[in-house]
């Protein structure tokens, strides 16, 4: 069974442009969630979908948005990238539920120049 | 607001020490608690979880118990491996609804010597 599918691994923007991030979940499962990963503010929850609705938003900006396509499949996009955006962007499946065990990609690590 | 506070890192070890990793947290309702695990270049995977007080979670080796009364979920493994190097987080969910959100702690990272 296929894992969680982050691509690109690893990308460089420069401050003011956008970029989408793009996470397959796991075959089955409809919740798909958004972390942000640095050094200094640890994980954070970015956003989570279900169903190709948005169930629950973190605070971020809005220059951070998502969507979650019929086949579960979801994107997030940064718009405006500032240097402060350099993170690795953690993805993470399940199948719905609350309080369920998360199955995280390898990421995806954007660095803004 | 809901948090985690976990043990500052990193921990070294030698091979077949015992190994406990301090996580407290603060939240409101009854959330349930996760321990993950980070190896280099990879994602998070889930170690082990409680749902309610009182609950012991198990896995390779690790165990955690929820504490209520001391709000805590400390990570223990009697005998650590060279194999279980990686970062650790302890987590909790968001107890206000049906969401899969989770509060992180910093994470701390274990390195074992053989």
């Amino acid at each position: 069974k296929a894992g969680v599918t982050q691509t690109p691994r690893y990308l460089i923007k420069t401050r003011g442009q956008q970029v989408t991030l793009s996470c397959s979940p796991i075959s089955g499962h409809r919740s798909v969630s958004w972390y942000q990963q640095t050094p200094g503010q640890g994980l954070q929850f970015l956003f989570e979908y279900f169903s190709e609705t948005q169930r629950n938003k973190g605070n971020f900006p809005g220059r951070f948005s998502g969507r979650q396509f019929s086949n579960s499949r979801s994107e997030m996009n940064v718009s405006t990238l500032e240097l402060g955006d350099s993170a690795l962007y953690l993805c993470a499946s399940s199948w719905g539920g609350a309080n369920e065990k998360l199955f995280f990609g390898s990421g995806t690590q954007l660095s803004v120049l | 607001g809901n948090s985690v506070t976990q043990m500052e890192g990193p921990v070294t070890l030698s091979e077949e020490a015992f190994l406990t990793i301090n996580c407290t947290y603060t939240a409101t309702g009854y959330p349930s608690l996760f321990w993950y695990v980070q190896y280099p270049g990879e994602g998070l995977q889930l170690l082990l979880k409680a749902t309610k007080a009182d609950d012991k979670g198990s896995n390779k080796g690790f165990e955690a118990t929820y504490r209520k009364e001391t709000t805590s979920f400390h990570l223990e493994k009697g005998s650590v491996q060279v194999s279980d190097s990686a970062v650790y987080f302890c987590a909790l969910s968001d107890p206000g609804g049906a969401t899969n959100k989770l509060i992180f702690g910093t994470g701390t990272l274990l390195a074992v010597q053989p």
